[in-house]
């Protein structure tokens, strides 16, 4: 079946540095991409929409500043998170829609873990 | 999308089978039923949708109720692997780039025990 690879699956970086998540479609091309971002306890909570080729479209209250978001080719996206700081540590998912999947399914990536220190 | 509602925690013995259970009463007639897993610490494991007919493959079946207003997932039998939190989600198939965001809840619980 369809896999969506994250990588890394852990960091842990220094308050005040960037750190880039990187997303990838290993068997199939994906137009569209999500990031979503998962605090302890919580639900998954939607960040942003990654277009390949455009600009991200950001939901509401996400700073776009913030988080950086390229959808460079058919199969990568990745999410900067710049500047980080300690309330930024969460586990942040990305997706990929199949459009060549009956019903057109999406694939979630494993998790990237960021412990901002 | 449609909205889902979902009791918060189920128990099932190893080897029973799991029966979860998922309102969407505000179902419009183009949305699927998709169901999803997420297992601790580690994201979301696609499991099943439907449009209107029952679905079965290698790990689940999906029944929708024949308004459509409601639908169960069934884990045949279920493992201690099973445990993790499930979430029913209703979505329409039409096209557009935001086409695929996914409205999470905050799904069912399933603790299956030996």
């Amino acid at each position: 079946g369809a896999v969506v690879s994250q990588h890394p699956s852990r960091v842990i970086c220094k308050s005040g540095t960037s750190v880039k998540i990187e997303c990838r479609s290993l068997d199939f091309q994906a137009t569209t991409m999500f990031w979503y971002r998962q605090f302890p306890k919580q639900s998954l909570m939607l960040m942003a929409t990654s277009n390949e080729g455009s600009k991200a479209t950001y939901e509401q209250g996400v700073e776009k500043d913030k988080f950086l978001i390229n959808h460079a080719s058919l199969t990568l996206s990745t999410l900067t998170v710049t500047s980080a700081h300690p309330e930024d540590s969460s586990f942040y998912i990305c997706s990929a829609r199949d459009v060549g999947a009956a019903g057109n399914t999406i694939y979630f990536g494993e998790g990237s873990w960021l412990t901002v220190v | 999308d449609a909205k889902t509602t979902q009791p918060p925690s189920m128990d099932c013995a190893e080897g029973r089978a799991a029966n979860l259970p998922c309102n969407h009463s505000t179902i419009s007639g183009n949305e699927y039923v998709y169901w999803y897993r997420q297992i601790h610490s580690q994201g979301p494991q696609y499991i099943i949708h439907g449009l209107k007919n029952n679905e079965t493959n290698e790990m689940a079946s999906l029944i929708i109720t024949e308004d459509r207003k409601s639908s169960t997932l069934i884990l045949p039998h279920a493992t201690l692997r099973d445990t993790a939190v499930y979430y029913c989600i209703v979505r329409g198939n039409a096209g557009g780039t935001s086409y695929g965001k996914l409205t999470f809840g905050q799904g069912t619980i399933l603790t299956v025990h030996p």
